[in-house]
């Protein structure tokens, strides 16, 4: 499978720092990424997407960034908050040949206070 | 209701025993995915419907695991002869279309 490990990278920051997690993706085919959010207890949440075609997409509070190049993701989220606290997940999946989104291996948010 | 829901939320089973969880998506969408979540880990893809065809299974790990969903609505995955390895959360989640997942809060399987 795609996940690794059972430690998870950790990130730990101060509220209101800005936050860097990143992601490398397997599949130079895949063409739709996704971040997801898990909370203790919880399912994945959506938190942005991004396709192909695009290098940048914003949300609130949220930035994804690819690079196509080096099979890159990174999710940026600004004046992190004690509720960003969690675990997150990169996504990727192709649209053609089949809907199968892998996960790639987590990593777990610590937002100090 | 407004999220995917998930039935029961935890489960224990003795090994050998068979076990169902059930799945209700959100109203409407098309797609259904199982997956697994071992502690410490990320989802692994299990399997994958449209409407009530199962287009993928190629993530089930064994023919002890089936899933079904025969009127395109509620799926339910089936465990036979669990054993302890079976041990997971397991996610299911609905789209409507080829895009974002919804997912509900999943089944705790502990296999004794």
């Amino acid at each position: 499978g795609e996940s690794v490990g059972l430690h998870l990278p950790t990130l730990s920051v101060q509220e209101g720092d800005n936050s860097i997690i990143n992601c490398a993706y397997s599949n130079s085919a895949s063409d739709y990424f996704i971040w997801y959010k898990q909370e203790s207890g919880k399912g994945p949440q959506f938190i942005i997407d991004i396709r192909s075609n695009m290098d940048k997409r914003q949300g609130q509070r949220v930035t994804v960034l690819l690079n196509k190049t080096v099979k890159h993701l990174s999710l940026q989220i600004a004046a992190t908050q004690p509720g960003d606290s969690a675990v997150y997940f990169c996504a990727e999946d192709r649209s053609a040949g089949g809907f199968k989104t892998i996960f790639g291996a987590g990593t777990r948010l610590f937002v100090k206070a | 209701g407004a999220g995917v829901s998930q039935s029961p939320r935890y489960k224990v089973a003795k090994r050998g025993q068979d076990v169902a969880l059930r799945c209700d998506p959100i109203s409407g969408h098309v797609s259904l995915f199982w997956y697994q979540q071992a502690l410490g880990q990320g989802p692994e893809f299990l399997t994958y419907f449209q409407n009530e065809a199962q287009l993928d299974k190629s993530g089930l790990p064994s023919d002890r695991f089936f899933a079904e969903r025969p009127e395109g609505s509620v799926s339910t995955l089936k465990i036979q002869r669990t054993q302890q390895e079976d041990s997971a959360v397991y996610l299911c989640a609905s789209s409507p279309e080829y895009e974002k997942l919804f997912f509900g809060s999943g089944t705790q399987l502990s296999v004794l």
